[in-house]
């Protein structure tokens, strides 16, 4: 089975903070993707990446940044924390597929709160 | 407007009482729709692909069925540890574009 690893659980941050989202799979899967995930609004998109070294914008970019350097690996930066950014990040991988709907798998997820 | 609606918001059934979630989409084409299942504050895990209309897929006590423009998550004789959020997603026919999420229906299931 995919494994999607989430490196920390839970995280309480101060506002102007540098964050790192940390996300490695292991099943060597071409495309990853960031979620966040609040009350009443669902899943968002907020970055994926196609491939190592490519990244594209999801819905909700604004304050996030995010590097692939090696492809089992997928990170999630905010540049300085705000309090809005108070969230549960959902990092998931999928096979890359060009004729079906390859299925995501997610990780446990990430609760951050930034006071 | 949202793509994918999913409901109702929550439901709360009995033990055994059976029931369907619903989840419509308007995306121009489909490639893909998939059910998840969601414990609190773990993250989804699938359930169910279906491709096109007319395609129906069961596991245990859910069945999932897709229309041109809906899908119904069934639960039949549904237990307290079906309790869960279900959240439905949409993949439009277009190479590699990521899922498109509703928000979820809960169901809590009482003994």
């Amino acid at each position: 089975d995919v494994k999607v690893t989430q490196s920390s659980r839970y995280l309480v941050k101060r506002t102007g903070e540098k964050v790192f989202l940390e996300c490695v799979q292991d099943m060597d899967h071409e495309n990853m993707f960031w979620y966040r995930q609040d009350p009443g609004l669902g899943l968002r998109l907020i970055y994926f990446s196609y491939d190592v070294k490519m990244k594209e914008k999801g819905d909700i970019p604004e304050g996030y940044s995010v590097s692939r350097e090696k492809k089992e690996r997928f990170s999630l930066i905010l540049e300085s924390a705000s309090t809005n950014q108070t969230s549960m990040y959902l990092c998931a991988s999928r096979e890359q597929g060009v004729l079906g709907a390859n299925v995501l798998t997610f990780g446990a997820g990430s609760r951050l709160t930034v006071l | 407007e949202d793509q994918v609606t999913q409901s109702p918001e929550a439901l709360r059934l009995q033990e055994g009482e059976s029931s369907s979630l619903n989840c419509s989409y308007t995306v121009s084409g489909l490639r893909g729709l998939f059910w998840y299942r969601q414990d609190p504050g773990k993250g989804p895990e699938f359930l169910f692909t279906l491709y096109s209309a007319g395609e129906e897929k069961e596991k245990e006590r859910l069945k999932a069925t897709l229309t041109k423009k809906e899908s119904f998550l069934h639960i039949t004789a549904p237990k307290p540890e079906d309790s869960a959020t279900y959240l439905c997603a949409v993949q439009e026919d277009q190479a590699g574009t990521a899922l498109i999420f509703g928000k979820g229906t809960t169901l809590s299931v009482s003994s």
